[in-house]
């Protein structure tokens, strides 16, 4: 069975304060991770999808790498309006189902003033 | 704006009712989704449906139950079977592909509680 795995569950932060959040998975032959924030009460929004090992993607603060084996999303001088649940997922190789993501049980983050 | 809309966004169930959750999509997307969030768990999947008319079990289908009568519409009910049905419900949906990635737009959720 398809596992993915955030660490830490939650993270406090000072503004400008920077960390990295990780996702490992144990999925071979990964055809894709994808990386989600979700504020309280609301749906996941879409921040990035990295397709192979060494590939980077950057959005403002964030900026999302892949290795074979886990993902990081990189917050550089986080702001408070930051603070969000950062959610992992990732899409079965070949021969799984295209449309059955994994999900991580993601990072809470607080970035205090 | 497109976009996915969920109604409502807070229900009410007494036990042993029967509710059904809306999900409306303008994107012109294919597949659809409905995911079940708990309080210290991932995303789990109840049910997906890659076109109209076809629709799939995911891995918690037990006590819902589904229909695709049209693009944009992919309704849930819960039914009394569920035995544990307080949960945020959130519906997705992507443009659907079988070998390229799949990347999910989300609804706002709708919160149903049992009393």
């Amino acid at each position: 069975e398809d596992q993915v795995t955030q660490s830490p569950e939650a993270l406090r932060l000072q503004e400008g304060e920077s960390s990295s959040l990780n996702c490992s998975y144990t999925v071979s032959g990964l055809r894709g991770l994808f990386w989600y924030r979700q504020d309280p009460g609301k749906g996941p929004e879409f921040l990035f999808t990295l397709y192979s090992a060494g590939e980077e993607k950057e959005k403002e603060r964030l900026k999302a790498t892949l290795t074979k084996k886990e993902s990081f999303l990189h917050i550089t001088a986080p702001k408070p309006e930051d603070s969000a649940t950062y959610l992992c997922a990732v899409q079965p190789p070949r021969g799984g189902s295209n449309y059955k993501l994994t999900f991580g049980k993601g990072t809470l983050l607080t970035v205090n003033p | 704006d497109g976009g996915i809309t969920q109604s409502p966004k807070y229900l009410f169930r007494k036990e042993g009712q029967n509710v059904t959750l809306s999900c409306e999509q303008n994107l012109n997307h294919d597949a659809m989704y409905w995911y079940r969030q708990d309080p210290g768990q991932g995303l789990r999947l109840i049910y997906y449906s890659q076109i109209v008319n076809d629709f799939q079990k995911g891995d918690i289908a037990e006590g819902y139950s589904v229909s695709r009568e049209k693009k944009e519409s992919f309704p849930l009910t819960v039914t009394s079977a569920q035995k544990n049905p307080t949960a945020f419900y959130l519906c997705a949906s992507s443009i659907g592909s079988f070998s390229g990635a799949n990347v999910l737009t989300f609804g706002a959720g709708s919160r149903l509680t049992v009393l």
